[in-house]
């Protein structure tokens, strides 16, 4: 299994870019991708995409594609969730997670960061 | 896009009785539905998945039913930890969608 780590609360104006990120650690040289999670203050969960480490390969929900970027250094055994112009609209705690395949459920949780935007 | 509609939208029980809850989804998606449970400042936690196998190290009076459209997660006995917000997923068909998630609350 796959324990991931968080990168920690960000304050940000709109307009800013930003990037958090996702540190795994444990079974990391088995397979498996890492999937980001969106929850907006007080709602529920949206699936954002997903990232294969091994090739980098990329899949993001419609609602996110261009809105967001994924990335991953696997040297380091972590991804990275950006953006390059955030609005308020963005203010939300963003997980990330892992999941076996790119049709499997999530089994392991990071933490969440919490991305606040505002003027 | 799949949709998935969860109800009730908040299940008021007390401990020790049992908590039925409904997830549909708007196409049929086979067995390919999880639950998860996220309590207030934390992670979702995976509890079922394949629509009715319990993940690792979750308790017995978890238990997931259903297929097609119609999903259930029943808690036999609910215990004071149990007191939530439980979240469907599909996760086969492309994007995977939520349920916009049943509050349990005493």
């Amino acid at each position: 299994e796959v324990q991931l780590v968080q990168s920690g609360a960000e304050v940000k104006k709109p307009g800013e870019s930003l990037k958090i990120s996702c540190k795994g650690s444990g079974d990391t040289s088995s397979s498996y991708w890492i999937t980001w999670v969106r929850q907006m203050p007080g709602q529920g969960l949206e699936f954002m995409g997903i990232i294969y480490p091994r090739d980098s390969e990329t899949r993001y929900s419609p609602p996110f594609q261009g809105r967001v970027t994924f990335s991953v250094d696997k040297a380091i055994d972590t991804a990275y969730l950006q953006w390059a112009s955030l609005k308020a609209s963005d203010t939300a705690i963003y997980y990330c997670a892992t999941q076996g395949t790119s049709w499997s459920p999530i089994d392991s949780w990071g933490q969440g960061t919490l991305v606040s935007v505002s003027s | 896009e799949i949709v998935l509609t969860q109800s009730p939208a908040t299940l008021s029980v007390s401990p020790g009785e049992r908590a039925t809850l409904s997830c549909r989804t708007s196409q049929s998606d086979s067995s390919n539905l999880a639950w998860y449970q996220q309590k207030p400042g934390q992670a979702p936690r995976l509890l079922i998945y394949g629509a009715s196998i319990r993940a690792t190290g979750i308790p017995a009076r978890f238990s997931g039913s259903g297929s097609g459209t119609e999903f259930t997660l029943t808690i036999s006995s609910l215990q004071s930890e149990d007191f939530a917000v439980y979240f469907c997923q599909q996760y086969k068909n492309w994007p995977p969608t939520f349920g916009q998630g049943t509050t349990v609350d005493i």
